[in-house]
């Protein structure tokens, strides 16, 4: 029930392309959800996040969609560049204390 | 903006030996956590820290780890008698009361031989 799983683990798109990243949960006591951009050698910074009240949160290019009755959410990042190369985690938690996070997904945008 | 620090970057030591990995929360923060990361994998959480006690930990945590606040800026997570599993890339974070995001720092590359 602790778990978060996130898909697809690796993902190839041309500049400019949309990519969309998923990700499942089962913990229905979860009530942030956060997505953390890692770039090698750096620790995780938050991207954008999104409490169970709202079914959409955009800032910039980069928007979470939110179903709660599928116990889902996404990242889509528009019009994507190769700087948005890196890994993307997905998480979850309770009270916004202890992140549960996704298995990552590792984007490469080609120019 | 400010950040999170970690020291050091990088450490390997022998299985047996005792580590201590050291970070510097940003300075108005009043929760901090230690993650780790096995190369590859997800980010796991290990232990969070508030009002100088622990708040809650992880099964990973266990009899050989804790955590210590020894002055106002440091936060430190001691490993005891370090195993091969242990190696990782260790990551401080810490938030301030008002604020939910989260703010991480660089990690140290844990190396256990």
């Amino acid at each position: 029930q602790q778990q978060v799983k996130q898909s697809p683990q690796s993902l190839i798109v041309q500049k400019g392309g949309i990519p969309i990243i998923n990700c499942a949960y089962e913990n229905t006591a979860f009530d942030y959800f956060p997505w953390y951009q890692q770039f090698p050698g750096k620790g995780p910074a938050l991207l954008i996040a999104i409490r169970p009240d709202v079914s959409e949160k955009k800032e910039g290019r980069f928007t979470i969609s939110f179903n709660k009755s599928a116990k889902q959410f996404s990242l889509h990042i528009m019009d994507s560049q190769p700087g948005d190369s890196a890994t993307y985690f997905c998480a979850a938690s309770k009270d916004t204390d202890k992140l549960i996070f996704g298995t990552g997904t590792r984007l490469q945008v080609f120019p | 903006e400010p950040e999170v620090t970690q020291t050091p970057s990088h450490q390997v030591t022998q299985m047996g030996q005792e580590v201590i990995l050291r970070c510097v929360p940003i300075s108005n923060h009043l929760y901090f956590y230690w993650y780790r990361q096995i190369l590859g994998q997800k980010v796991e959480f290990l232990v969070s820290f508030y009002n100088n006690e622990i708040s809650e930990k992880s099964e990973i945590f266990d009899d050989q780890f804790s955590v210590e606040r020894p002055d106002g800026s440091n936060f430190t997570l001691k490993i005891r008698s370090t195993k091969l599993e242990d190696s990782a890339m260790y990551f401080c974070a810490s938030r301030d009361r008002y604020n939910e995001k989260l703010f991480f720092g660089s990690g140290t590359q844990l190396s256990v031989l």
